[in-house]
């Protein structure tokens, strides 16, 4: 089955740019999308279709997705950004969606 | 706005039979796919199953398939799953997710419900 691996974490500095990876072959004949849990919370889709931003979330908020590899990149981050991000595509070889581990951003 | 509200919940044995629901509102419910999501305690987000818009077609993880099923209930607005079989590795909180599209093509989940905890002791 299709594998998507994410680092466990990243750390930034408030202000600095963070960048999440998620791997997967060939990843970018897929469709990545990017949701982001805080503790206690749901999930809430930050990025959609590799780089579109749903309303309401920052512009500070990008993607992109090229080869094996789809990023997504946190600009000018601020403590509340401070939570786990996962990446998540539509496998459509086994008709499975499919979850990355999901990568906890630190804000130091 | 749209909402999505789980219930049924509970710690039940292991072996034994579940259904939770998931009342939804703000949208037209007949028009997007549905899915189930779940999250084990302090881990990653799990995929369960999918459901079309009409309810003709649905998919499900390997690790439940032949166990839980998915169904609709467009007339009441409502999203079920029903766990048979049910083991202590299925103790999670299970969040139902709305699709951006009718059918399954690329499962954009833009909205998300707040989860309901379902504890299968041994």
């Amino acid at each position: 089955s299709y594998l998507l691996t994410q680092p466990p974490s990243v750390s930034v500095a408030p202000g600095k740019t963070a960048a999440i990876t998620c791997e997967g072959i060939n990843v970018a004949s897929k469709s990545v999308h990017w949701h982001q849990q805080k503790p206690g919370q749901a999930p809430l889709m930050v990025i959609y279709y590799n780089g579109d931003r749903p309303s309401g979330v920052p512009e500070r908020f990008s993607g992109s997705n090229f080869g094996n590899t789809a990023t997504l990149t946190i600009s000018r981050v601020e403590a509340g950004d401070e939570a786990d991000y996962f990446c998540q595509v539509w496998d459509s070889t086994n008709d499975h969606v499919v979850f990355g581990g999901g990568t906890k951003l630190t804000v130091l | 706005q749209v909402q999505l509200v789980e219930s049924g919940g509970g710690v039940v044995q292991s072996g034994t039979s579940l259904r939770i629901s998931c009342a939804a509102s703000g949208f037209t419910f007949g028009s997007y796919a549905l899915h189930w999501v779940r999250q084990a305690p302090g881990k990653g987000l799990e995929w369960v199953a999918v459901i079309s818009y009409d309810g003709s077609s649905s998919y499900y993880a390997d690790s439940v398939k032949g166990r839980f099923t998915v169904s609709r209930d467009n007339s009441k607005s409502t999203l079920y799953l029903q766990m048979n079989s049910l083991r202590p590795e299925d103790t999670a909180l299970f969040y139902c997710a709305r699709d951006t599209d009718a059918t399954v093509t690329n499962a954009a989940l833009d909205y998300w419900g707040q989860g309901t905890l379902v504890t299968v002791s041994s």
